[in-house]
């Protein structure tokens, strides 16, 4: 298994610029997540998916749209980029808590993306 | 926003030191989850810890669920220079569903 990879792996952008960001996980994970990473704020939640056709807003979702056609993919996109969005984005996921105990709340996590808007 | 206080922000220590860090919070938390994070890596769970008053090891390292079910730490034992990186603890509460709460990490790097 591949785990969680992420596309692509660095990118730069210019502000207004759109583009999305492709997570994809072969585990057969129910629920999905996004997070970016700054210096010093740890890993904040943007959005998150706990199934297939579903999608829920996080801690800082503004800015950010995501969707979930398929099981295994977990798009973000970004409609008009802002040197704001200059981050670290990880792509996590998990199996649903009936899978096992062990594995109730563990989340894995993919490579990220470093994107830089200018 | 955050919830969990992870300290130290930062460590700098000698090959062969003992390390501590810990997250504490004002809120209880049902499962307390150690990450890694290498230079350039996505973050990789260490050790995942499920009940009050938990002490489990994985090889140099140790973490305990606080009794009061606030706080958690991680002990490395015996520090070498590939502990360098980013650690940060993870809570999940009852509450929040299937999302989890990240301290902000703390930095350790270790001299040869």
């Amino acid at each position: 298994n591949a785990g969680v990879t992420q596309t692509p792996k660095f990118r730069v952008l210019k502000t207004g610029q759109s583009m999305t960001l492709l997570c994809a996980q072969d585990m057969n994970h129910e629920y999905m997540y996004w997070y970016r990473q700054d210096p010093g704020m740890g890993l904040r939640l943007i959005h998150y998916s706990v199934g297939e056709g579903t999608t829920a807003k996080g801690e800082v979702p503004d800015g950010y749209n995501v969707s979930r056609l398929k099981k295994q993919n977990f798009l973000l996109g970004l409609e008009s980029a802002a040197p704001s969005q200059t981050s670290v984005y990880f792509c996590a996921s998990r199996p649903d808590r009936g899978l096992a105990e062990f594995l109730h709340n563990e989340q894995f996590f993919g490579p990220g993306t470093r994107l830089t808007v200018l | 926003g955050q919830q969990l206080n992870q300290s130290p922000q930062s460590m700098f220590i000698q090959e062969g030191e003992d390390v501590s860090m810990n997250c504490t919070s004002s809120s209880i938390f049902n499962t307390w989850l150690w990450y890694k994070q290498d230079p350039g890596e996505g973050p990789v769970l260490l050790i995942a810890l499920y009940k009050a008053g938990e002490l489990t090891s994985n090889g140099r390292l140790t973490a305990q669920f606080g009794i009061t079910r606030k706080d958690s730490f991680l002990n490395i034992s015996a520090s070498i220079p590939s502990d360098v990186g980013i650690y940060f603890c993870a809570g999940h509460q009852e509450t929040s569903g299937s999302r989890l709460t990240f301290g902000e990490g703390t930095q350790l790097t270790v001299n040869p």
